[in-house]
């Protein structure tokens, strides 16, 4: 069964570095997305995108985040400037399904943890 | 997007069925309900959707009620490796909608020997 991969599994970093989570999405999918999951606490949404560009993104998804498709098969998320409170899983997802019609379902990566000290 | 509510935790009997209610009881017309699960923090795993009409997938039975405003996500023979956190998502689809996902808190599954 066709799966999202993500790495890496897990990643620590200091305070105020930079880390690139990857992501490669199921390959005939054309909607992507990020969210994020700090332990203990709910599943959040960051950003969805499509067609090269943001679709949607929600106010955790702040300045020190930027995603990117950079070739054909890899999503990227980038923090720029890691804070203490950026350590949490951050989950891959993308969908063959446009939002705009009809049932949207999502299929998600097993996650990147992100600790950051 | 409407707003569910999920009992926090349920406990079922290994081979049993497992019975999971949502509320949604400001659901509209163009919004449909969607089932995922997590599994011990890993990625949130889809079950099943519908939007008016009862569904069953090998994984699952969806049955909503007449008037839309509940539903129940029914794994037939819950085994031990159906612990998990189920969250119940209703979402409307159309213009507007860009496919993102409002995860709640969930009901967690505990499936016993």
């Amino acid at each position: 069964e066709p799966e999202v991969t993500q790495t890496p599994s897990h990643q620590v970093t200091q305070m105020g570095q930079e880390v690139i989570l990857r992501c490669v999405p199921i390959s005939n999918h054309l909607y992507f997305y990020w969210y994020r999951q700090i332990l203990g606490q709910k599943v959040e949404f960051l950003v969805s995108f499509y067609n090269n560009e943001i679709s949607e993104k929600s106010e955790i998804f702040d300045d020190q985040f930027s995603v990117e498709r950079p070739d054909g098969s890899n999503f990227t998320l980038k923090i720029r400037s890691t804070k203490l409170e950026d350590s949490a899983m951050y989950f891959c997802a993308s969908s063959e399904d446009s939002p705009y019609s009809g049932a949207n379902v999502l299929t998600f990566g097993a996650g990147s943890r992100l600790t950051v000290l | 997007d409407a707003k569910t509510t999920q009992p926090p935790s349920m406990d079922c009997a290994e081979g049993r069925a497992a019975n999971l209610p949502c509320n949604h009881s400001t659901i509209s017309g163009n919004e449909y309900v969607y089932w995922y699960r997590q599994i011990h923090s890993q990625g949130p795993q889809y079950i099943i959707h519908g939007l008016k009409n009862n569904e069953t997938n090998e994984m699952a039975s969806l049955i909503i009620t007449e008037d839309r405003k509940s539903s129940t996500l029914i794994l037939p023979h819950a085994t031990l490796r159906d612990t998990a956190v189920y969250y119940c998502i209703v979402r409307v689809h159309g213009s507007g909608n860009t496919g993102k996902l409002i995860f709640g808190q969930g009901t967690t599954l505990q499936v016993k020997p």
